[in-house]
């Protein structure tokens, strides 16, 4: 079954930290570029952090960089978030998501279905 | 950073209905727009990329347009299970951006 699975979500307090994860299926994860967007409650999408099929071509937005680390293990069909100096504004719903472009025109077609991480 | 700015972002509509939506971009971006439509507590669906070109599995009611600057979303023959919230995206860069989304709603 084709399916992103997150996983590592819940409440954490003001300067911790939390790590995400994002379990791929019934996909080739090595070829994919993945990428971590975000929606904090009643808001809209905010992307995050991207990561090319191997860990050499990482981005990240402003609000994260810094703080937030992305990486991936191809063995494991495996990606990351390591979120460190959590903000209550990084309350939101966690999503992964696929990369059908490899970078060329970024445009996502496979989602998991959200992690909830609370900064409370 | 590009930023991407949706109108409306709210409208109201009936089944059956003709509905866009329009996206600006604050620069030039091509065709690199993509369009995801999102259900309440749902991630996003992927509907249109690269501006015009629809997402296998999609229904032919959606379309998309537009280059450069000014883009369109457009459902024709609007359906039940089309009143969610739908949001542009830019690609041209790998900083990608969206746009604040439009909520579809019964009228």
């Amino acid at each position: 079954q084709v399916q992103l699975v997150e996983s590592g979500g819940g409440v954490v307090e003001p300067g911790g930290s939390l790590r995400l994860s994002c379990a791929a299926s019934g996909i080739i994860f090595s070829e994919y570029y993945m990428t971590w967007i975000r929606q904090a409650p009643g808001q809209g999408l905010e992307w995050i952090s991207y990561i090319g099929n191997n860990d050499r071509t990482v981005y990240y937005a402003d609000s994260v960089k810094g703080r937030f680390t992305v990486s991936r293990d191809n063995a494991k069909n495996s990606l990351y978030l390591q979120m460190n100096s959590l903000r209550a504004e990084d309350t939101a719903v966690y999503y992964c998501a696929r990369d059908m472009s490899s970078g060329t025109l970024p445009h996502f077609d496979l989602w998991g279905q959200g992690a909830l991480v609370t900064v409370s | 950073d590009i930023q991407m700015t949706q109108s409306p972002s709210s409208l109201s509509a009936s089944v059956g209905d003709r509905v866009t939506i329009t996206c600006r971009a604050n620069q030039s971006i091509g065709r690199s727009v993509n369009w995801y439509q999102q259900q309440p507590g749902k991630a996003p669906k992927l509907l249109i990329y690269a501006a015009s070109t629809l997402e296998s599995g999609v229904p032919s009611r959606f379309s998309g347009s537009g280059s450069g600057t000014d883009f369109t979303l457009t459902v024709t023959g609007l359906q039940p299970e089309d009143f969610a919230t739908y949001y542009c995206q830019q690609g041209y860069t790998t900083l990608v951006t969206f746009g604040q989304g439009t909520r579809v709603e019964v009228k």
